[in-house]
C-alpha cells in the first residue's frame, strides 16, 4: 500500500524568502504525485502534478517540484513567497488499482507567511 | 467551465440522524470520489464512482455508502450518525477511474455532528 509522509507539520517563513516543503512517499511501482493547497474553509487545489519524464515540473502560482526516484521524494519549492501563499499543502500519491484508484494524501504541511 | 460543486455546504445533525451529501462533477467527468477530512486523521479516501459502479472502497464502516447516477451526479449517505463523523466531506471528480487522472476537488460539506 502506498504513503505518503509530509515531516514538517507547521513551517513559517518571512515574505519573500524561499520555500521548501518536503515529501516523502512509499509506493512498488511508478507512484504518480500531486501537490494540493487548501486555504481555510475550502476545497483542495491542484499545484502541480508528475506523472512521468521530466523531474522537474512547474505549477501554477509560481510552484515547482522536483521529483528524485532514488530519495522517493517530491519536494514543493518556490523562490519567492507572498502572504497570500499562507495555507495548508498537502502532497499525495495516485496508483493505478484494479477496482479503481484512490489518492492517498500525506498529513499536510501549514505554512505561516510573516510580513 | 464550472467546477466541482457540493451541496449543501454546512450540515448540522444529531447523534443517531442520517445524512445524504450531494456532488456535481465537472460537465465531462465521469468518476467521483469522495474524502473525509479531520483535525486527527487527515485526509482519508472514502469510495469512487465510475459509470455508476463503485470501483474502490475506503476503510470506513458500512454506514457510509455512496451512489452515482447516469448523470455523473453522486450522493454519499451517512446512516446512524457518531459524533466523529464530524468532518469536512471532499468530493473531487476526474475524467475517468486511475490514478493517474487528475481529481479535482469541490469545496466541501462540512457537517457537524451533536
Amino acid at each position: 500500500a502506498q504513503s505518503v509522509t509530509q515531516p514538517d507539520i507547521h513551517i513559517t517563513v518571512s515574505e519573500g524568502a524561499s520555500l521548501e516543503l518536503r515529501c516523502n512517499y512509499s509506493y512498488g511501482a511508478t507512484p504518480y504525485l500531486f501537490w494540493y493547497v487548501q486555504s481555510p474553509g475550502q476545497g483542495l487545489q491542484l499545484l502541480l502534478k508528475y506523472f512521468s519524464g521530466d523531474t522537474l515540473v512547474q505549477g501554477i502560482k509560481g510552484f515547482e517540484a522536483e521529483f528524485k526516484r532514488s530519495q522517493s521524494s517530491f519536494n514543493l519549492r518556490k523562490p519567492s513567497v507572498h502572504w497570500s501563499d499562507a495555507a495548508e499543502y498537502f502532497c499525495a500519491v495516485g496508483a493505478r488499482e484494479t477496482s479503481g484508484s484512490r489518492l492517498t494524501f500525506g498529513e499536510g504541511t501549514q505554512l505561516t507567511v510573516n510580513p | 467551465k464550472a467546477g466541482v460543486t457540493q451541496t449543501p455546504r454546512y450540515l448540522i445533525k444529531t447523534r443517531g440522524q442520517q445524512v445524504t451529501l450531494s456532488c456535481s462533477p465537472i460537465s465531462g467527468h465521469r468518476s467521483v470520489s469522495w474524502y473525509q477530512q479531520t483535525p486527527g486523521q487527515g485526509l482519508q479516501f472514502l469510495f469512487e464512482y465510475f459509470s455508476e459502479t463503485q470501483r474502490n472502497k475506503g476503510n470506513f464502516p458500512g454506514r457510509f455508502s455512496g451512489r452515482q447516477f447516469s448523470n455523473s451526479r453522486s450522493e454519499m449517505n451517512v446512516s446512524t450518525l457518531e459524533l466523529g463523523d464530524s468532518a469536512l466531506y471532499l468530493c473531487a471528480s476526474s475524467l475517468g477511474p486511475g490514478g493517474r487522472e487528475t481529481q479535482y476537488f469541490g469545496p466541501g460539506t462540512r457537517l457537524l455532528v451533536l
